[in-house]
């Protein structure tokens, strides 16, 4: 089982802005990573730290944390965006990295 | 440009062993740790631990540790991950990546490599 928590699956319509989430104790001490996957691709670094992004990821993406929960949001979605999202960040122990169980981000 | 590759598909039977490799360029091999990263089949990331590529010392995330060997060859810039006794449940596609201390992310990864267990 993973500590990091996500929904399983969110939507949003072409254009609006969708926020994911991501729940778990150690994040009330440590920030999340969120990694973008693509079917048959491996996973994209797109938000470190406290709102980080590597080079050639959209300003639409961004992220925050508060308490123990990280988000990411897209605002002004694209069909591009549609993938599944991972975070990750380190267990209430602090001593174990951990992914969250992914959100499928379908853009209707 | 900064690359991981990694080796090619592999198909194996139950009970024996798999080395996966991951020749990184571009970068200086020991300026950063590697990690690596499990994906069952319609599943999703399993973090398995990292390596620190200055010292060769693993760290093991829970639930991988004895089958599972993280190795380098500094000489050659590459990561292995040695896998023995497969089993089934060991189908997968597995991924290395690099590990930025400074973004406290991995920030560059493999293409994957799957990974089949099957008799």
């Amino acid at each position: 089982s993973s500590e990091l928590t996500q929904d399983p699956a969110v939507s949003v319509a072409l254009g609006q802005t969708v926020k994911i989430t991501c729940q778990g104790d150690g994040l009330r001490s440590y920030y999340a990573s969120w990694y973008q996957q693509k079917p048959g691709q491996a996973p994209v670094l797109v938000i470190y730290g406290k709102n980080n992004r590597p080079s050639g990821i959209p300003d639409r993406i961004s992220g925050s944390s508060s308490g123990n929960t990280a988000s990411l949001t897209i605002t002004g979605a694209q069909a591009e965006d549609e993938a599944d999202y991972y975070c990750n960040s380190r267990d209430s122990s602090g001593s174990q990295l951990v992914f969250g169980g992914g959100t499928k981000l379908t853009v209707l | 440009q900064v690359q991981l590759v990694q080796s090619g598909s592999d198909l194996k039977k139950p009970g024996a062993s798999v080395k996966v490799s991951c020749r990184a360029s571009g970068y200086t091999f020991t300026g950063y740790a590697m990690t690596w990263v499990r994906q069952a089949p319609g599943q999703g990331l399993e973090w398995m631990g990292w390596i620190n590529t200055n010292t060769g010392n693993p760290t093991y995330a829970q639930g991988f540790t004895g089958r599972f060997v993280f190795s380098l060859d500094t000489s050659v810039s590459t990561a292995y991950l040695l896998i023995s006794s497969l089993k089934a449940e060991d189908t997968a596609v597995y991924y290395c990546a690099r590990v930025d201390d400074s973004k406290d992310a991995f920030d560059i990864w493999g293409q994957g490599t799957m990974v089949t267990v099957s008799s």
